[in-house]
């Protein structure tokens, strides 16, 4: 299956500063990306939709300023969380669809997962 | 709108015991579903799909589900549990967004335990 590259595996950071997280899908091309948040013995919450060369698309309550991204080219998008606090620290996903198998937008295409960043704000 | 729901957040079973893990979906049009497998401190993985071929739907390490509308259900099973299997699954339905693209939408997962 294809695979998906996400940077760094774990972070660890002072608060008030701001952590970039990469995601890469590094043997196809992915238009959209999706970015999840993980609290620990949850379930997958989807922060916001990654589009190629346009803004984002952020699900009910989740801060568009305090996590940016940005999805510059075809095969990267990241995750910057600003101004990082405590309770920001979560394990956070990335995931995207490989749209090879048909039409963009086909709901039975697989969704590949990075590994995951665990993200600690001390 | 279109949710799953995920029976029981643990189960545990025998080694060579058979595994059943529930879940429930809604949805107004014929759904897209699919069940992950998350181990500690990793992302998801794939086990299988349903993607209205076929109701009956085998995946990966021995798993298979069973796409049932009249109960709205697609649990998963495996006929003889293994250690390795002790992991945290995901069901999850693809719901469409804007720009004619899916995302997918996940149950609250259930954490599976093999004891020898």
């Amino acid at each position: 299956g294809a695979v998906v590259s996400q940077h760094p595996s774990r972070v660890i950071c002072k608060s008030g500063t701001s952590v970039k997280i990469e995601c890469r899908s590094l043997d196809f091309q992915a238009t959209t990306m999706f970015w999840y948040r993980q609290f620990p013995k949850q379930s997958l919450m989807l922060m916001a939709t990654s589009n190629e060369g346009s803004k984002a698309t952020y699900e009910q309550g989740v801060e568009k300023d305090k996590f940016l991204i940005n999805h510059a080219s075809l095969t990267l998008s990241t995750l910057t969380v600003t101004s990082a606090h405590p309770e920001d620290s979560s394990f956070y996903i990335c995931s995207a669809r490989d749209w090879r198998a048909g039409r963009p937008g086909r709901p039975n295409t697989e969704a590949f997962f990075g590994q995951g960043t665990r993200l600690t704000v001390v | 709108a279109q949710s799953v729901t995920q029976l029981g957040s643990h189960v545990s079973v025998s080694e060579g015991a058979l595994v059943l893990l529930r879940c429930n979906y809604s949805s107004s049009v014929p759904p897209y579903l699919f069940w992950y497998v998350q181990y500690p401190n990793q992302g998801l993985q794939l086990l299988l799909k349903y993607t209205s071929a076929a109701t009956l739907v085998k995946g990966i390490n021995g798993f298979e589900a069973e796409f049932k509308k009249s109960e709205t259900s697609f649990h998963l099973t495996k006929p003889s549990a293994h250690m390795s299997d002790a992991a945290e699954y995901f069901c999850a339905v693809s719901v469409g967004i804007s720009g004619g693209y899916n995302k997918l939408i996940f149950g609250a997962g259930t954490r599976l335990a093999v004891h020898p």
